[in-house]
């Protein structure tokens, strides 16, 4: 089945410090592809996304292209402030069902 | 206004007792979702409805019974709770397959 996979945390960077967390994808078919944050005791938030090969999705200073050939979908930023700290995850959703799979998280500390 | 809200924030409980979650959505998706976050931070879809009608049980116990009054509500009723159901239990909505997932603010659920 479909799946997704992202770097094991935590990752600790100090503040405007460059971030990657890869994360790749197994599919069937030609999913959507996301990231969301999720901010200490509070719910999920979608950061980007992309809906098909080569498009890059960017917010708030992330960026995240959809690499087909690699399967991939890594998160980037060049500059990194505390206010970043959070658990990111890579997800993505399929035509053939009704669901989001998201990979396992990676959390994120910035210290100043 | 709140997009995807659920109640209550926190639910401490004993075990055996039957408790649950309401969850209500104010975007006008079709697709409703119910996920588990565990300890670790990992996301598990639970159940997924469209338009009321229930697509998606990803083998949960029947100890959980999802309810979906109406497009706008999907509600979380669990009877006869163990401590392994401690957790934080995501509603979230969606447009339909191929698109991301609007979650509320969570439902922390200690069963002690």
């Amino acid at each position: 089945g479909d799946s997704v996979t992202q770097m094991e945390g935590p990752v600790t960077l100090s503040e405007e410090a460059f971030l990657t967390i890869n994360c790749t994808y197994t599919a069937t078919g030609y999913p959507s592809l996301f990231w969301y944050v999720q901010y200490p005791g509070e719910g999920l938030q979608l950061l980007l996304k992309a809906t098909k090969a080569d498009d890059k999705g960017s917010n708030k200073g992330f960026e995240a292209t959809y690499r087909k050939e690699t399967t991939s979908f890594h998160l980037e930023k060049g500059s990194v402030q505390v206010s970043d700290s959070a658990v990111y995850f890579c997800a993505l959703s399929e035509t053939s069902y009704d669901k989001v799979i998201f990979g396992p998280g990676t959390s994120l500390s910035v210290i100043p | 206004d709140t997009a995807v809200s659920q109640t209550p924030k926190y639910l401490v409980t004993q075990m055996g007792n039957d408790k649950s979650i309401k969850c209500e959505q104010n975007l006008g998706h079709d697709t409703m979702y119910w996920y588990k976050q565990d300890s670790k931070k990992f996301l598990k879809i639970m159940f997924s409805y469209n338009n009321k009608e229930l697509i998606i049980n990803e083998t949960v116990p029947n100890r959980f019974s999802p309810k979906s009054p109406d497009k706008a509500h999907l509600n979380l009723h669990i009877n006869s709770l163990e401590l392994g159901d401690s957790a934080v239990y995501f509603c979230a909505s969606s447009r339909g397959v191929n698109t991301e997932a609007f979650f509320g603010q969570g439902t922390r659920l200690t069963v002690v």
